[in-house]
């Protein structure tokens, strides 16, 4: 089945950007997705990419994918204290299920 | 954006009784709705598949006679966790998808059994 990885924690000062990086392995995936979690919260749809465009952007948030290397990034420009949360990446499968990576916790600190 | 509302946030039960979990998509019609479980300071874990008027498929190791899913119109799917046990406690999140394009998620249901 589809593999999501996702380094498990990142730490940056605020201000600076922040780069969040996932790997999959089914080259069928045709949605891909960030989400944020904060704590006991539920999940909030950053952004998405198609999987005919390499790159998206959103005021402060960037989207990077290689095909080829099946990598996704989420960028984060001048990231805020308020930015600290869990980020997962997730994929749509063949079947349109989202298979959801480990999870980055992203720390700010000021 | 989208809605999707999931009801209770919270809930807390008896060992051996039954808890339902609502998931209602609100301003569009959900062909496919999915239900996730999260353990602590875990990722989401696919349980099931539903799709309006036919029965859900669950995911590998998910009992299907303890975690009763149905999805009975195109903006409503129900997760019933049946003689629930503490280790069943945990974080339920639902997921509502149109035709195709974006998932969006409900709030989630923190369920403690007692």
């Amino acid at each position: 089945g589809e593999d999501v990885e996702q380094s498990l924690f990142l730490s940056v000062r605020e201000g600076d950007s922040s780069v969040i990086n996932c790997t999959y392995t089914d080259s069928s995936s045709t949605y891909l997705y960030w989400y944020k979690q904060e704590p006991g919260a539920g999940l909030q749809l950053l952004t998405y990419i198609f999987s005919n465009m390499d790159m998206k952007q959103d005021q402060r948030l960037t989207v990077l994918l290689n095909k080829k290397d099946k990598h996704l990034s989420l960028r984060i420009a001048d990231t805020q204290t308020g930015d600290s949360a869990i980020y997962f990446c997730a994929v749509t499968t063949g079947f349109q299920k989202l298979v959801f990576g480990t999870g980055t916790r992203l720390l700010v600190s000021p | 954006g989208a809605v999707v509302s999931q009801h209770p946030s919270w809930v807390i039960c008896k060992s051996g009784t039954s808890v339902k979990i609502e998931c209602r998509s609100l301003d569009f019609q959900a062909t496919t709705m999915f239900w996730y479980r999260q353990f602590p300071k875990q990722s989401l874990m696919l349980m099931a598949t539903s799709n309006e008027g036919s029965k859900a498929t669950y995911e590998q190791g998910v009992e299907k006679d303890k975690f009763l899913i149905n999805h009975a119109s195109l903006t409503l799917s129900t997760l019933t966790v049946t003689s629930a046990h503490p280790e069943d406690s945990s974080f339920y999140i639902c997921s509502a998808r149109k035709r195709q394009g974006e998932a969006f998620f409900g709030q989630g249901t923190r369920l403690t059994v007692v």
